[in-house]
């Protein structure tokens, strides 16, 4: 049961370059997120996706960009880096349930990070 | 939007001690998790309590919806609960199922 992984697990890039990060999850869950952590400001959502071909804006969506073609993959690009992008970035899936008035997220499942730096 | 506040932000404890951390929030929400993060980045989810009292080996969490505030029991610490123990909600007013809005967590030492 591999679950969900993130790749790479490190990158360093130059300012202005595209950089996609890659999140691969095994569970077929329906909702995947992408945040980052950064000191003094916690996990912040960018992106999610409540299912294939369905995004949304998160918290910080300035700059990146997703797509997801396929349930169990959910990219993030940096279209052109900036050094105040340089953190660390999570993937993280749960399996929503129906939304209504009683509609509760799931429990949400974090990958290990990709530590990114913008130089 | 919503405010999550953790408390204390650094706790020390000896081995074997307890400890209560404590979330508050500043409006209705519809989910609540905590998640423990490791001293290698790793996040682990710990509850998904929105409501009512959970217990799982020495870690326990009651959340009082009506009067806003979540607390995680650690009972019997081990030098393994070290790390970032961070607190999560999402409010029924986000207009959007999955936003979840983390604390800036509290940070847990146990010295053996």
């Amino acid at each position: 049961d591999a679950g969900i992984t993130q790749s790479p697990r490190y990158k360093i890039t130059e300012t202005g370059r595209q950089v996609t990060l890659m999140c691969h999850q095994t569970w077929s869950h329906s909702y995947m997120f992408w945040y980052r952590q950064d000191l003094g400001h916690g996990l912040r959502l960018i992106y999610y996706s409540a299912a294939a071909d369905i995004t949304d804006k998160g918290e910080v969506p300035d700059g990146y960009v997703v797509s997801r073609s396929k349930t169990e993959n959910f990219p993030l690009t940096l279209e052109s880096a900036t050094r105040s992008q340089t953190s660390v970035y999570f993937c993280a899936s749960s399996e929503a349930r129906r939304p209504g008035l009683a509609g509760l997220t799931d429990t949400q499942y974090f990958g290990p990070g990709t530590r990114l730096t913008v130089l | 939007g919503i405010q999550v506040e953790q408390s204390p932000p650094d706790l020390i404890l000896q081995e074997g001690a307890n400890s209560t951390l404590r979330c508050n929030f500043s409006d209705s929400v519809n989910n609540l998790q905590w998640f423990h993060q490791n001293p290698w980045g790793q996040l682990i989810n710990l509850f998904y309590i929105p409501s009512g009292t959970k217990q799982n080996g020495r870690l326990s969490a009651t959340t009082v919806a009506t009067e806003r505030y979540s607390l995680l029991y650690i009972s019997s610490s081990q030098t393994t609960d070290s790390g970032v123990y961070f607190c999560a909600v999402e409010t029924f007013r986000g207009g959007s199922q999955g936003n979840l809005i983390f604390g800036k967590g509290t940070k847990l030492s146990v010295k053996p």
